[in-house]
């Protein structure tokens, strides 16, 4: 168990550019989450997904922004068009049921310039 | 909506001093209560948690109390060490059937010799 793994660490990109970035969650887990963390807050939740289906997405997540979790292992969160505002530090979080304690990967943080 | 307040950092003291970190929330019914850690270069990590009113979470000689008549869940620890040092989040759960975050933005110890 390497606990969750996400790629890449860094990411510079050009606004209007797309991006897409990795989470591997730990084995077995079949809940997976997505949050943000802008500098000086908390992470805000973005999305969950339970095996492959998609069970929430916040009002954070604009149309702009699509997640997918193919089988239910890895999960990918594409940017399209990115913007100033979204860089930020995107964290993935991964559980083994209802209750259970969250786990989470170090985080890919973005920077649109 | 749920949601978290924690008081504002950096907290700065010495080593051996008494640690207080304060966290008030609010929610509808009765949400999980998290504290969680983010050591720097490191991924969040879970330090505590009470799941009802006037359970006591504790872990590393770190403790906090649920307290629905106050909605409150202040983080304490009797004797901060160097190695403390770290970013600390409060975080809440609501009863919504799986385990997503709400978290407060953040308190930065630090912990000099």
């Amino acid at each position: 168990d390497t606990g969750v793994s996400q790629d890449p660490r860094h990411k510079i990109t050009k606004r209007g550019q797309n991006v897409t970035f990795r989470c591997d969650p730990i084995s077995e887990h079949n809940r997976l989450y997505w949050y943000r963390q802008t500098l000086g807050q908390g992470p805000e939740f973005l999305t969950y997904f339970q095996n492959e289906a998609q069970l929430e997405k916040s009002r954070l997540l604009s149309d702009r922004f699509s997640a997918e979790r193919p089988k239910g292992s890895f999960s990918t969160l594409e940017i399209q068009r990115t913007e100033q505002g979204d860089s930020a530090m995107y964290l993935c979080a991964s559980s083994s049921g209802r209750g259970t304690e969250a786990f989470f990967g170090q985080g890919t943080r973005l920077t649109v310039v | 909506g749920n949601s978290v307040t924690q008081m504002e950092g950096p907290v700065t003291l010495s080593e051996e001093a008494f640690l207080t970190i304060n966290c008030t929330y609010t929610a509808t019914g009765y949400p999980s209560l998290f504290w969680y850690v983010q050591y720097p270069g490191e991924g969040l990590q879970l330090l505590l948690k009470a799941t009802k009113a006037d359970d006591k979470g504790s872990n590393k000689g770190f403790e906090a109390t649920y307290r629905k008549e106050t909605t409150s869940f202040h983080l304490e620890k009797g004797s901060v060490q160097v190695s403390d040092s770290a970013v600390y989040f409060c975080a809440l759960s609501g009863y919504t059937g799986f385990q997503k975050l709400v978290f407060g933005t953040g308190t930065r110890l630090l912990v000099s010799p």
